[in-house]
């Protein structure tokens, strides 16, 4: 069965901290790493996403680092905000399954000023 | 761009009456749009694959005659949840993946439509 785990289930960090969300795979045919980040009563919204022949994409205050051989990827978010205080999922999909997403557990993360 | 709007945002219907949750791409078109379900402080579950002129595919243990796709152009899909009970009560999301020269790997989602059954 296709699965991906996502830690910690929740995080707190202090305002400028860095909050560090891991997750894990098992299918190695997955080809696509979007994170997503959802607000309460709202739809989740793509933060960033890297594909498995890199191993590190940034994108302003938040990076993935992706373990090929260790079938783990991880969302990095510098400089947290109180802002950022949201529920972040990772998930993971296959181009020619149809795209059809796998979604992680999800991380609720709590920015305190 | 790439905007996925949802309509109603919110709806609450009686038990036994039937409800229809529209799921547009506005500025792209999508042979593909995903249904989901999230309860509570959990993950997204994905109910159906909506394929724009032929019929969905539904995942293990969604009954698909409870809830009813269509997809008839490609910028529209809807949900009807049909003879709906207070366990079909929950936050159902829409998700578009952009096709033809609009095509990516990336789905974008619909704010979502909070249902409640009474």
């Amino acid at each position: 069965q296709q699965q991906v785990k996502q830690s910690p289930q929740s995080l707190i960090v202090q305002k400028g901290g860095i909050s560090i969300i891991n997750c894990a795979y098992e299918n190695t045919a997955f080809d696509y790493f979007p994170w997503y980040q959802q607000f309460p009563g709202k739809g989740p919204a793509l933060l960033i996403a890297i594909r498995p022949d890199v191993s590190e994409k940034k994108e302003g205050r938040f990076t993935i680092s992706f373990n090929k051989s260790a079938k783990q990827f991880s969302l990095h978010i510098m400089d947290s905000q109180p802002g950022d205080s949201a529920t972040y999922f990772c998930a993971a999909s296959i181009e020619a399954a149809g795209n059809k997403l796998t979604f992680g557990g999800g991380t609720r993360v709590l920015v305190k000023p | 761009g790439a905007v996925v709007s949802q309509h109603p945002s919110r709806v609450i219907c009686k038990s036994g009456t039937s409800v229809k949750i529209e799921c547009r791409s506005l500025d792209f078109q999508a042979t593909t749009m995903f249904w989901y379900r999230q309860f509570p402080k959990k993950s997204l579950m994905l109910m159906a694959t909506s394929n724009e002129g032929s019929k969905a595919t539904y995942e293990q243990g969604v009954e698909k005659d409870k809830f009813l796709i269509n997809h008839a152009s490609l910028t529209l899909s809807t949900l009807t949840v049909t003879s709906a009970h207070p366990e079909d009560s929950s936050f159902y999301i829409c998700s578009a993946h952009p096709s033809g020269s609009w095509s990516t790997d990336t789905q974008y989602f619909g704010p979502g439509t909070r249902l409640t059954v009474l």
